[in-house]
């Protein structure tokens, strides 16, 4: 079955640190992909990111980095110098395709708070 | 112009009633979802629909009628409403051919008292 595991529940900063979410994963396809979404305070879910499990590039948007290692299942976020607005929660999560249906299997969340 | 659009945004309600959230997409896209968001915020999925016909189904009660008029609409149906059903009700559409990522709506806080 496939699971994914952020293993931080809460993580607290002060403005301008960087901050790494981790995020690791379990599935039995050769093929798949990889989520981040954002979920701030007013309760929406902000796409971030898509990553193929055939592009182990690491990726970077702005003050926003991802780092993908299929040796070790993981698909960290990394923001850098970390601002107010960023506070939120932060979910992972794999897709697993069925049918002519993309099924997301989310982790439980990182809430990031950043304090001023 | 939004995207992924659902209402109501708030639905407070008693115990046995029936309630419904009806979902719109605006992105041509040919599949759609909802998605539960419990009170720790765990999101897990519920239903898929791919062109009106349903995919998904993920051992949900069968007090929960989703119903698919179009490709661009999907509304969930509620009977017989209990506590353990408050949540955030998420609607989401996507274009799997595209490999497109899921777009979704404002959610529908859920309180059942």
């Amino acid at each position: 079955a496939q699971k994914v595991t952020q293993a931080q529940t809460e993580i607290s900063v002060v403005e301008k640190e960087d901050v790494t979410l981790d995020c690791v994963y379990e599935t039995r396809d050769t093929t798949y992909y990889l989520f981040w979404y954002k979920q701030p305070p007013s309760g929406e879910l902000v796409f971030l990111i898509r990553r193929n499990s055939f592009d182990e590039q690491n990726e970077i948007s702005g003050r926003y980095s991802w780092n993908f290692q299929k040796s070790t299942s993981s698909f960290n976020f990394t923001i850098t110098a970390s601002q107010v607005v960023d506070s939120a929660v932060y979910f992972c999560a794999l897709s697993d395709t069925q049918g002519g249906s993309e099924k997301l299997v989310f982790g439980k969340g990182t809430k990031l708070t950043v304090n001023p | 112009d939004t995207a992924v659009s659902q209402t109501p945004k708030y639905l407070v309600t008693q115990m046995g009633n029936d309630k419904s959230i009806k979902c719109e997409q605006n992105l041509g896209h040919d599949t759609m979802y909802w998605y539960k968001q419990d009170s720790k915020k765990f999101l897990k999925i519920m239903f898929s629909y791919n062109n009106k016909e349903l995919i998904i189904n993920e051992t949900v009660p069968n007090r929960f009628s989703p119903k698919s008029p179009d490709k661009a609409h999907l509304n969930l149906h509620i009977n017989s409403l209990e506590l353990g059903d408050s949540a955030v009700y998420f609607c989401a559409s996507s274009q799997v051919r595209y490999n497109s990522p899921l777009h979704f709506g404002n959610g529908t806080r859920l309180t059942v008292t």
